[in-house]
């Protein structure tokens, strides 16, 4: 089975303050996806990659960073948190298989409140 | 990527079939109906995808009509597991830059007792 594991279930941090939010996937897949979902806004893309070293902005990229130095692991990095970047941070990764296959599989997400 | 149209809410009885429509009149002949679903705390888990052809596996099938403009997720068992938002979506099978999932509202789905 595909594993997508996130650092922490739940992180409270400063306003200011520089988070990181981890994910890893076993299953070696290019894909990588950074997430977040709010109440009545569904999930909306932050950043992803398709290989490492290499990163594409989503709808949403204000704010944050990532990092892909190794293909298992992509990084979310809120430089200076602020209070409108709490929410439920979700991690998902996929293969570029064959055409029409791209089924995304997601970590469990972590839950960053900043107060 | 098309849009798609859902219900709110719906209710099932526990064992009975789950039957969950979904709209996507403005599809396009490249693109793929996707489902998921996300139960309460925790990350969307992929169901079932299809092209034009009606798709089964382990979870649930699906069937498309044959104009594509809609589509019918069914869950044949439905358990109170089976409590979850449940999201239909839709994207083109193209090439891995464009791999974006659109997550609309979705229908969340009571299993009752």
């Amino acid at each position: 089975d595909v594993k997508v594991t996130q650092s922490s279930r739940y992180l409270v941090k400063r306003t200011g303050e520089k988070v990181f939010l981890e994910c890893v996937q076993d299953m070696d897949h290019e894909n990588m996806f950074w997430y977040r979902q709010d109440p009545g806004l569904g999930l909306r893309l932050i950043y992803f990659s398709y290989d490492v070293k290499m990163k594409e902005k989503g709808d949403i990229p204000e704010g944050y960073s990532v990092s892909r130095e190794k293909k298992e692991r992509f990084s979310l990095i809120l430089e200076s948190a602020s209070t409108n970047q709490t929410s439920m941070y979700l991690c998902a990764s996929s293969s570029q298989g064959a055409r029409g296959s791209y089924e995304q599989y997601f970590g469990p997400g972590t839950r960053l409140t900043v107060t | 990527d098309a849009k798609t149209t859902q219900p709110t809410s719906m209710d099932c009885a526990e064992g009975r079939a789950a039957n969950l429509p979904c709209n996507h009149s403005t599809i396009s002949g490249n693109e793929y109906v996707y489902w998921y679903r996300q139960i309460h705390s925790q990350g969307p888990q992929y169901i079932i995808h299809g092209l034009k052809n009606n798709e089964t596996n382990e979870m649930a099938s699906l069937i498309i009509t044959e104009d594509r403009k809609s589509s019918t997720l069914i869950l044949p068992h439905a358990t109170l597991r089976d409590t979850a938002v449940y999201y239909c979506i839709v994207r083109g099978g193209s090439n891995f830059g464009n791999e974006k999932l659109t997550f609309g509202t979705g229908t969340r789905l009571t299993i009752i007792p």
